[in-house]
């Protein structure tokens, strides 16, 4: 597909448990995203991966939060010991190298903590 | 420093009027300014953006007002339509760094 794809879709965990996100990104798009909007909030940032530069990681709220990117290309967002203020929506956004190019969000994956 | 308000938090708004989202930043570092349109399950979806060099930029029904001296910009959305009912976000980006963003506003348009 030509946009950024996020999965799961939906995401139900128990407290405690780990998940992973994944995302596949726009192909060719070398910048990529994560945010998280809880609801009735705005979007919050997570983590920005820049080609094969360190990763901005000034967003994750707690060191149970990581992402990887492999390749370049496909990245996934792991909670660690879930807690039921992680629920909320994970976005991915992808962009390509030029500043302040857009950034193409997927449709997110919801994650619901019990 | 990192800070974009945005008002109001939802609003009403008749076809065929004017809709009008407002949103002030803090950081003059700041060198780009989208607004994301975002409809319930979709992620969000860039609408229009203005760079701080340009005081407005008009596409279609869709107006960014940008004062740099007071550090605002809002978004006028002309002859309103129940299909533009969703929620706006106004963003602040430096350079390559990650979208600041607001709360958000949730419209209805009313038919």
């Amino acid at each position: 597909g030509a946009g950024v794809s996020q999965s799961p879709s939906n995401k139900v965990t128990e407290k405690g448990k780990d998940v992973e996100l994944r995302c596949d990104p726009i192909s060719g798009h070398t910048a990529l995203y994560w945010y998280r909007q809880s609801l009735g909030q705005g979007l919050e940032f997570l983590i920005y991966f820049q080609g094969n530069s360190a990763p901005d990681k000034s967003g994750l709220p707690s060191d149970r939060f990581s992402a990887e990117r492999t390749g370049g290309s496909v990245s996934t967002l792991t909670i660690q010991r879930t807690q039921q203020e992680d629920s909320a929506v994970y976005l991915c956004a992808s962009s390509t190298r030029d500043p302040a190019s857009e950034q193409f969000f997927g449709p997110g994956t919801r994650l619901t903590v019990l | 420093q990192q800070q974009v308000k945005q008002s109001p938090q939802s609003l009403i708004v008749q076809k065929g009027g004017i809709s009008i989202i407002n949103c002030a930043y803090e950081n003059t570092a700041f060198d780009y300014f989208p607004w994301y349109q975002q409809f319930p399950g979709k992620g969000p979806a860039l609408l229009i953006a203005i760079r701080p060099d340009v005081s407005e930029k008009k596409e279609g029904r869709f107006t960014i007002s940008f004062n740099k001296s007071a550090k605002q910009f809002s978004l006028h959305i002309m002859d309103s339509q129940p299909g533009d009912s969703a929620t706006y976000f106004c963003a602040a980006v430096r350079g390559f760094q990650k979208l600041v963003f607001g709360t958000g506003t949730r419209l209805l348009v009313s038919p």
